[in-house]
């Protein structure tokens, strides 16, 4: 089966680094991406990697190693509008994403 | 309009019922899907449409059916609810569907109640 591993819940410290980590396990691979979700409101897209490595967009930045099945999402200086839920989707061998259940992430002033 | 529009926002619907759920793009967008989401789990595909004419089923097809007749509106029917069937509906685009960084786009969802 398919399979997308985040952890549930994390916490963190206003302008603090926070990685939130994420395992796949698909049929196929054709790239992964991040979403952020603010309570109550649709996911919005954060970044997309198909390629080893990291890429960077701001104070965020995404990593994916396909050997291993794994990537991360690095959040810098972190604010209080980052406390949401990160969601780790990838699209398999039938261009489908597969989501995992998102990480929900708590910023302490 | 400006990029995809839902309707209704919430709803509370008896057991039994037929239910439509309107979603509208003005991207021009060529794909379409509609997900569930629910407490714990990840968002899940229900049905999408790749282009205009065109529909397929996704990982939760079962009780619910869409028509994609133009490039803008794709609406998903249940055709008779059952309280399972409780959960926040997302509407989302993309430009192709078919590879690339083809990012979605999401619609701000509808929550449905069923009783």
């Amino acid at each position: 089966g398919q399979n997308i591993d985040q952890p549930t819940e994390m916490t963190a410290t206003e302008g603090a680094i926070v990685q939130i980590n994420c395992t796949y396990q698909t049929s196929g691979f054709n790239g992964l991406f991040w979403y952020q979700q603010h309570a109550g409101e649709a996911p919005t897209f954060l970044s997309y990697n198909v390629l080893d490595g990291l890429e960077e967009k701001g104070r965020f930045s995404s990593f994916l190693s396909r050997s291993k099945g794994y990537s991360y999402l690095l959040l810098k200086e972190l604010q209080m509008k980052d406390s949401a839920s990160y969601l780790c989707a990838v699209r398999d061998s039938n261009y489908q994403l597969i989501w995992g259940a998102g990480t929900k992430l708590i910023i302490k002033p | 309009i400006a990029g995809i529009t839902q309707a209704p926002t919430s709803q509370i619907l008896a057991a039994g019922r037929r239910m439509t759920l309107r979603c509208t793009q003005d991207m021009r967008h060529n794909a379409m899907y509609w997900y569930r989401q629910d407490l714990g789990l990840g968002l899940r595909l229900i049905h999408y449409s790749n282009t205009a004419g065109t529909t397929g089923k996704g990982e939760v097809p079962d009780g619910y059916s869409v028509s994609r007749a133009n490039t803008d509106d794709f609406p998903l029917t249940l055709a008779s609810a059952v309280p399972s069937q409780t959960s926040v509906y997302f509407c989302a685009s993309s430009d192709s569907g078919t590879g690339g960084a083809d990012t979605q786009y999401f619609g701000p969802g509808t929550r449905l109640t069923v009783l």
